[in-house]
């Protein structure tokens, strides 16, 4: 079965500096997709990027990038110039036939 | 447009009590899915419907039992119910496999 590990329980980032969430997965698979998903204390599941494996570039969506490496299976997301509003859980996902998410990663941003 | 509606917000059990969950969603996707999200563990997939008129199991299905009654509507039951079931329930629709899910605002329950 494939499962998702995000390896930083928590992580902490000053206001406007940049962080990166890491993600690695286990797959035999060689089409599937990849997702961030963030939870503020609303509890909403907002989706913050997404990646195609087949896709040799990587997504960005504004201050949110990806690093795809598919050979490593590593999909981590950067935050650049974060803002208060980006502290949150975010969720690592995999999808081919189902949908696998990591525990997660608890950020927090510091005036 | 609501996206993808859940009832109720919040519910509180006894152990051996029944209840669905109802899940709805306004985008004419195709496949919809239900998943407890419990702490320190992500979320989990406890069933899914590919399409209207399937489901499937999904990694943790004991317990619970689900409906697809159209293809806006996609229920979730306990039908006697555990503490250890005391979770949020989130419900999902994607246009069609393997695509991006769109989730529902998540229920509480607590099963005592």
């Amino acid at each position: 079965a494939q499962t998702v590990t995000q390896s930083q329980p928590e992580m902490s980032v000053q206001e406007a500096e940049t962080v990166t969430l890491s993600c690695t997965y286990d797959t035999s698979e060689s089409d599937y997709y990849l997702f961030w998903y963030k939870q503020p204390p609303s509890r909403q599941m907002i989706l913050v990027i997404r990646q195609e494996a087949y896709k040799q570039q990587n997504a960005t969506e504004n201050r949110f990038s990806v690093n795809f490496q598919k050979a490593a299976k590593s999909f981590s997301l950067k935050i650049s110039d974060s803002q208060l509003g980006d502290a949150a859980m975010y969720f690592c996902a995999y999808v081919d036939n189902d949908m696998r998410f990591g525990a997660g990663t608890r950020l927090t941003v510091k005036p | 447009n609501a996206g993808v509606t859940q009832t109720p917000k919040f519910q509180v059990l006894k152990t051996g009590q029944s209840m669905t969950l109802q899940c709805a969603q306004d985008m004419n996707h195709n496949s919809m899915y239900w998943y407890r999200q419990d702490p320190g563990m992500g979320l989990r997939l406890i069933y899914y419907s590919a399409s209207e008129g399937t489901t499937d199991k999904g990694e943790v299905p004991n317990g619970y039992n689900v409906s697809r009654l159209n293809k806006r509507e996609f229920s979730l039951r306990l039908e006697s119910a555990a503490p250890s079931q005391t979770s949020v329930y989130f419900c999902a629709s994607s246009p069609r496999g393997a695509n991006t899910q769109y989730f529902g605002p998540g229920t509480r329950l607590t099963v005592l």
